[in-house]
């Protein structure tokens, strides 16, 4: 299972454009690149999930360079209830019931 | 999205109790389940495989005789923590992964809301 890095905090205004960045080096072919939110005693919340290049939905955009070494989750206008945890998870989805290895994840506080 | 849900969302138990904590894939089929551990300010750990019609796979150091996993349906599993201890005290979580979402051909893993147990 490939290995992440993630920064361990940032801190952003509200309004702001947030822009998270993940390390997996040694990310395998058939690897997807996953994002979950966390809040306090929930569950982690799928954001969004990439394999290449670039992908937008309403709450976010992941860009994955050509190397896949690397993605950046991008956040636009943060508000205050994007204060959570944001984890980077990369495993083979197409393989069928792949699991998921969690790293220590990037705690955002969203600054009013 | 897919909903996972989780049930009880808390409960409080006595040293040397059962408790058990049930897993539910609402609209979707899930032959494979997953659970975790979280304790406070740390993040997701993966205990075990729970597999719908054969046995649960663990993780190294995961007990299996004390954390008793059963995925009798395609919707369903439980995670029985059996002769609670306060050490067993932690936040409960379960996944299921669901194919062709996220815009991708992969699966995509969706969590339930979590179980929060607390051993006196």
């Amino acid at each position: 299972l490939a290995k992440t890095t993630q920064p361990i905090s940032m801190d952003s205004y509200e309004g702001q454009e947030v822009n998270i960045t993940c390390s997996h080096n040694n990310i395998a072919t058939n690897d997807y690149i996953t994002w979950y939110q966390q809040f306090p005693s929930q569950g982690p919340r799928f954001i969004i999930q990439g394999y290449k290049t670039k992908v937008t939905n309403e709450v976010a955009s992941l860009f994955i360079p050509a190397d896949r070494k690397s993605s950046t989750l991008s956040l636009p206008r943060v508000s205050l209830s994007d204060t959570a945890v944001y984890y980077c998870l990369v495993g083979d989805s197409g393989a069928g019931s792949y699991q998921l290895t969690f790293g220590k994840g990037t705690k955002l506080s969203v600054i009013p | 999205g897919a909903v996972v849900s989780q049930h009880p969302s808390r409960v409080i138990c006595k040293s040397g109790t059962s408790v058990k904590i049930e897993c539910r894939s609402l609209d979707f089929q899930a032959t494979t389940m997953f659970w975790y551990r979280q304790f406070p300010k740390q993040s997701l750990m993966l205990m075990a495989t729970s597999n719908e019609g054969s046995k649960a796979t663990y993780e190294q150091g995961v007990e299996k005789d004390k954390f008793l996993i059963n995925h009798a349906s395609l919707t369903l599993s439980t995670l029985t923590v059996t002769s609670a201890h306060p050490e067993d005290s932690s936040f409960y979580i379960c996944s299921a992964p669901k194919a062709g979402l996220a815009g991708g051909p992969g699966e995509t893993q969706y969590f339930g809301p979590g179980t929060r147990l607390l051993v006196l």
